[in-house]
């Protein structure tokens, strides 16, 4: 199947910077989403973005498919903010549709 | 409100006896999973379907079984025969086909002793 990559596996911010998170794939895709697992365990959806740049806030996510690459941009971190993030891809020669995960980049912002 | 419901959300077993976890959605979803995740790692899906009465193994099938009976549901078994069932299991749905959104209930917890 397909192979996603995240990196950096862990981060430490203090406070108020901003940061990158990559997430790389090896195929063709026809879906990708960004998530956010709470302390709690809960995955909150940030952004479906398979092409292009979308904005919500704080956050914003562009991706690039003819590179095979996504970014999920943080500015100005909060302490809510940590937690583990995870991108998952729809291979586009999978006729299953099934989504594959990464192994997260794990966010730690220190007040 | 909208949304996959997990019961339960904590759950303690024996060794060797079966648990059922429940998943409901609302959403009018076609397509639900499975996944399993342990501590420090990321997600593996177990099982999913696409449509009702159907349904397809994912990476670690063994030791769980399913059925899709309804639309809407979508439980869980995990038999005796999983070696290590321990673990923290989401459930999840999606409109179905390739471009459909992947949407997370709260996930229930298992703890074997």
């Amino acid at each position: 199947g397909i192979q996603v990559e995240q990196s950096p596996p862990d981060l430490i911010l203090q406070e108020g910077a901003n940061s990158t998170l990559r997430c790389n794939f090896s195929d063709s895709v026809n879906n990708l989403q960004w998530f956010h697992q709470n302390p709690w365990g809960q995955l909150i959806n940030l952004f479906y973005i398979p092409s292009g740049t979308k904005q919500n806030g704080r956050l914003s996510a562009t991706t690039v498919a003819t590179e095979r690459y996504s970014l999920l941009y943080i500015s100005s971190s909060q302490t809510t903010d940590s937690g583990v993030y995870f991108c998952a891809v729809v291979d586009r020669k999978d006729p299953g549709n099934q989504f594959y995960f990464g192994t997260g980049t794990s966010l730690t912002v220190i007040p | 409100d909208g949304g996959i419901t997990q019961s339960p959300k904590y759950l303690f077993r024996k060794e060797g006896q079966n648990v059922t976890l429940s998943c409901e959605q609302n959403l009018n979803h076609d397509a639900m999973y499975w996944y399993r995740q342990d501590p420090g790692q990321g997600l593996r899906l177990i099982y999913y379907s696409q449509i009702v009465n159907d349904f397809q193994k994912g990476d670690i099938a063994e030791g769980y079984s399913v059925s899709r009976e309804k639309k809407e549901s979508f439980p869980l078994t995990v038999t005796s025969a999983q070696k290590n069932p321990t673990a923290f299991y989401l459930c999840a749905s999606s409109i179905g086909g390739p471009g459909g959104e992947l949407f997370f209930g709260e996930g229930s917890r298992l703890t074997v002793l």
